[in-house]
């Protein structure tokens, strides 16, 4: 069966730091990954999507970054954090063909202090 | 581009009373639609989706969705809510980019 990991649960960083969060699947193969930002009332905001080894795409201009080393493991980092980055980061994965229902990991907690 | 209305945000309700939660969605095509919830510190899942076919869709744990493609909406209900159903839902539109757009979500409370 497949399985999504993500971590750290949890992280407390300092503006100006860096920031690398990982992202992994197992039990499948060329699956699409996403990152999203869960904020309390806002839904979920896709910040980037991958179809493939070093295909990245981004959804929206900010302060953050993704890559796609391996076929199962998607990053997000950033140089330096802000602290309007603070929130709760999930990674999702689903089949290739067409997409259809996503898979979500248990999420990261950043708070940036 | 797709958009995606979550018209209650937060709904509070009493156990064994009937739940409707409206989705509405912008996009002239083809459309996936999916229902997902996220439980109290668990991870986000699947409720229920609609592809093609029957335009009422059922989900897990008794809910049912109804596509509505004149009024482009996916709505989903359960006739009688239990306390365990306690969660965030959150509505999603999948159109031609294949790339899914979310609902801001809806917190519903059951209370015992």
């Amino acid at each position: 069966s497949q399985t999504i990991h993500q971590w750290p649960a949890t992280l407390v960083q300092p503006v100006g730091s860096p920031l690398s969060l990982e992202c992994t699947v197992e039990g499948t193969s060329n699956p699409n990954l996403y990152w999203y930002r869960q904020a309390a009332g806002r839904g979920l905001q896709l910040l980037f999507y991958s179809v493939g080894i070093g295909q990245i795409s981004s959804e929206v201009p900010q302060n953050l970054s993704a890559s796609r080393p391996q076929d199962r493991q998607f990053i997000l980092s950033s140089k330096k954090l802000l602290l309007s980055d603070s929130g709760f980061y999930l990674c999702a994965w689903s089949g290739r063909q067409g997409a259809g229902e996503q898979y979500f990991g248990p999420g990261t907690r950043l708070t940036v202090t | 581009a797709q958009s995606v209305s979550q018209h209650n945000h937060h709904v509070i309700l009493s156990e064994a009373a009937s739940l409707e939660l409206g989705c509405n969605y912008s996009y002239g095509g083809t459309v996936n639609l999916f229902w997902y919830v996220q439980y109290p510190g668990q991870h986000l899942q699947l409720l229920l989706k609609y592809f093609s076919g029957d335009p009422l869709v059922k989900g897990i744990k008794g809910f049912e969705a109804e596509f509505i493609k004149s009024k482009f909406s996916f709505n989903l209900r359960k006739p009688s809510v239990q306390w365990s159903d306690t969660a965030e839902y959150f509505c999603a539109v999948e159109g031609g980019s294949y790339i899914p757009t979310f609902g801001r979500g809806t917190s519903l409370i059951v209370h015992p």
